[in-house]
């Protein structure tokens, strides 16, 4: 079935410095990825997202390229702030897979001043 | 973007009663949503699909007579926590998939934190 395996935390980072939170993925056909963001006590946020593969995605400094070769989609930022202390989670969506979600277990970042 | 809302936002409940969460997509018809649950610092685990006009799909290893889900119309799903007991505090997440987005794009409900006493 289809999965996604990302990086465990907790990653910590100072200001200002590069952030990569790895992430791959198994899934038959041609899945969406996603990045999604939780903030403390809070819901999930879409933060960027690719359908196809080679797409980037990107959103607030954050970005993503959808590898289909290395079934990988990386989320990279080149200068974390400490607002950005949150949780990642990474996903993937298949219509082969009825649209359901699959979630990574998620990596807590860090940032700290 | 699409606005999905929840209600109640957090409950607090006695053991042995019954919750319902509501999960609206406000400014968008969804045919499918999803719930899913989420345990203090894990990921989110997928509950059940809901379809508007038929049954939920489980999950495997979920209750459907313990976590009761209607899909009444195409703005609606509730899913309805029976006889609750401590364990069952969580925080519940829906989703809604809107049709006429690209790629399968879910929007996520801002949660409902469960705590059964």
């Amino acid at each position: 079935g289809n999965s996604v395996t990302q990086m465990e935390g907790p990653v910590t980072l100072s200001e200002e410095a590069f952030l990569t939170i790895n992430c791959t993925y198994t899934a038959t056909g041609y899945p969406s990825l996603f990045w999604y963001v939780q903030y403390p006590g809070e819901g999930l946020q879409l933060l960027l997202k690719a359908t196809k593969a080679d797409d980037k995605g990107s959103n607030k400094g954050f970005e993503a390229t959808y590898r289909k070769e290395t079934t990988s989609f990386h989320l990279e930022k080149g200068s974390v702030q400490v607002s950005d202390s949150a949780v990642y989670f990474c996903a993937l969506s298949s219509h082969t897979g009825g649209f359901k979600t699959i979630f990574g277990a998620g990596t807590r970042l860090f940032v700290k001043a | 973007g699409a606005v999905v809302s929840q209600h109640p936002s957090w409950v607090i409940c006695k053991s042995g009663t019954s919750v319902k969460i509501e999960c609206r997509s406000l400014d968008f018809q969804a045919t499918t949503m999803f719930w899913y649950r989420q345990f203090p610092k894990q990921s989110l685990m997928l509950m059940a699909t809901s379809n508007e006009g038929s049954k939920a799909t489980y999950e495997q290893g979920v209750e459907k007579d313990k976590f009761l889900i209607n899909h009444a119309s195409l703005t609606l799903s509730t899913l309805t926590v029976t006889s609750a007991h401590p364990e069952d505090s969580s925080f519940y997440i829906c989703s809604a998939r809107d049709p006429q987005g690209s790629g399968g794009t879910q929007y996520f409900g801002p949660g409902t934190r469960l705590t059964v006493l």
